[in-house]
């Protein structure tokens, strides 16, 4: 059973564009929700993260909404450049961020 | 400062054979964590090191075994090795100041060693 569940699969957007990608989870228990961002042959780096009691966090031109009702939460690039071209993975872990849950990943593809 | 560092990067076996894999932590950190990442999907967790024990362990069989060393480093064991073992297996290292204290969530992923069985 897939814990946390990505969509798209892939994306195209124009430079100066936004991207948004879309998770859904099931766990209520789940305390902590980052953005991974993977670029070909290297490891997924923390992007940015949210906790519960916020419904929306900004860094730069990054932003997560978080939906605790639905157990949803998106990632919106704003203004979206082809150095964001990697692939984004959302994740969920609970209090003791012993185990992390992470989507199937978005291919996001910047033309340029 | 240095990042995690993970060896092998690249590697080929044969079903049945068995591998190691190894991680340095990065500096300061002394939490482990192995993931597996198939082609085209998210990091699956296989289990995780704290203070050289066993934190959790996600649904993988007994033949993934694991150790973590007193400077924090870390090896991922596994034994009869089948078809479907190949994948990236990644490393990441963190902190964690125990129970009650400020933690933070962020895992340090090192690049992964890229196993394939033949």
């Amino acid at each position: 059973q897939q814990q946390v569940k990505q969509s798209p699969q892939s994306l195209i957007v124009q430079k100066g564009g936004i991207s948004i990608i879309n998770c859904a989870y099931e766990n209520t228990a789940f305390d902590y929700f980052p953005w991974y961002q993977q670029f070909p042959g290297k490891g997924p780096a923390l992007l940015i993260a949210i906790r519960p009691d916020v419904s929306e966090k900004k860094e730069g031109r990054f932003t997560i909404s978080f939906n605790k009702s639905a157990k949803q939460f998106s990632l919106h690039i704003m203004d979206s450049q082809p150095g964001d071209s990697a692939t984004y993975f959302c994740a969920a872990a609970g209090w003791s961020f012993n185990k992390f849950y992470f989507g199937s990943g978005t291919k996001l593809n910047v033309k340029p | 400062e240095t990042g995690v560092t993970q060896s092998p990067t690249h590697l080929i076996k044969t079903r049945g054979q068995q591998v190691t894999l190894r991680c340095s932590s990065q500096s300061g950190h002394n939490t482990v964590s192995w993931y597996q990442q198939a082609l085209g999907q998210g990091p699956q967790f296989i289990f995780q090191y704290y203070r050289e024990e066993e934190n959790g362990r996600g649904n993988f069989p007994p033949r993934f075994s694991g150790l973590q060393f007193p400077n924090y480093s870390s090896e991922l064991n596994v034994n009869a090795l089948e078809l479907d073992d190949s994948a990236l297996y990644l490393c990441a290292s963190s902190l964690d100041l125990g129970q009650g204290a400020l933690r933070t969530g962020e895992l340090f992923f090192g690049e992964g060693s890229r196993l394939t069985v033949l």
